[in-house]
């Protein structure tokens, strides 16, 4: 059964704190997603990572794929409020479907 | 470009009754998904339509069905609600091809009593 898992569940972090979400899947897979759902509102795409070796970084948010260890990560430096979120890696297998993670709720306190 | 649209972004049912969700796509995009979206079983994959045919399905009952028109708008129908039912109904739309980014609009929020 394919699944995709992350953790921590609920990160709670001070501004200004580094932090690492990590996100395992099952089975071998070349593609995974990073999305970013803020309360009430619907997914925004962060990053897409296509190879083993990926790494993506947009503002404080780095996030790397790491095939063989059927790992990604999302790596947030200096936390700001604004980043206060829920983030979601997704696997998507060659049948064009997308497996989502069970989402890692972030709250950044000031 | 505009974005997904979702029609109704809010609906009340009750058990038994049956509902239709509406999807724009965004324009060139052809094709669209569906998702459930729970607290208990977090974000769960419905179906996806390409070119008005279902290329793929998840493992929800058969109460649950879509259809795509030729402009690419698609439907989602639930028939025979049930409480479980309630839940944040997401639509995502692409291009179509494999593993391309789903850009997903703002949901409609289905609550069955």
């Amino acid at each position: 059964e394919l699944k995709v898992e992350q953790n921590p569940l609920f990160l709670s972090m001070q501004e200004g704190k580094n932090y690492t979400i990590y996100c395992n899947y099952s089975t071998t897979s070349d593609r995974l997603y990073w999305y970013r759902q803020d309360p009430g509102k619907s997914l925004e795409s962060l990053f897409v990572l296509l190879s083993n070796g990926a790494v993506k970084q947009e503002g404080r948010l780095m996030a790397s794929l790491d095939t063989k260890a059927r790992l990604s990560t999302l790596h947030i430096t200096a936390a700001v409020h604004d980043l206060s979120a829920t983030y979601f890696c997704a696997r998507w297998d060659t049948g064009n479907q997308f497996y989502f993670g069970t989402g890692t709720s972030l709250t950044v306190i000031p | 470009k505009a974005g997904v649209t979702q029609t109704p972004r809010y609906l009340i049912k009750t058990r038994g009754q049956q509902v239709t969700l509406s999807c724009s796509p965004i324009s060139g995009h052809r094709s669209v998904s569906w998702y459930q979206q729970t607290p208990g079983q977090g974000l769960q994959f419905l179906f996806e339509y390409f070119s008005e045919t279902q290329r793929n399905k998840g493992n929800f009952p058969g109460r649950f069905s879509g259809r795509q028109f030729s402009n690419s708008r698609s439907e989602m129908n639930v028939s025979t609600l049930e409480l479980g039912d309630s839940a944040l109904y997401l639509c995502a739309s692409s291009e179509g091809r494999p593993g391309e980014t789903q850009y997903f609009g703002p949901g409609t929020r289905l609550l069955v009593l």
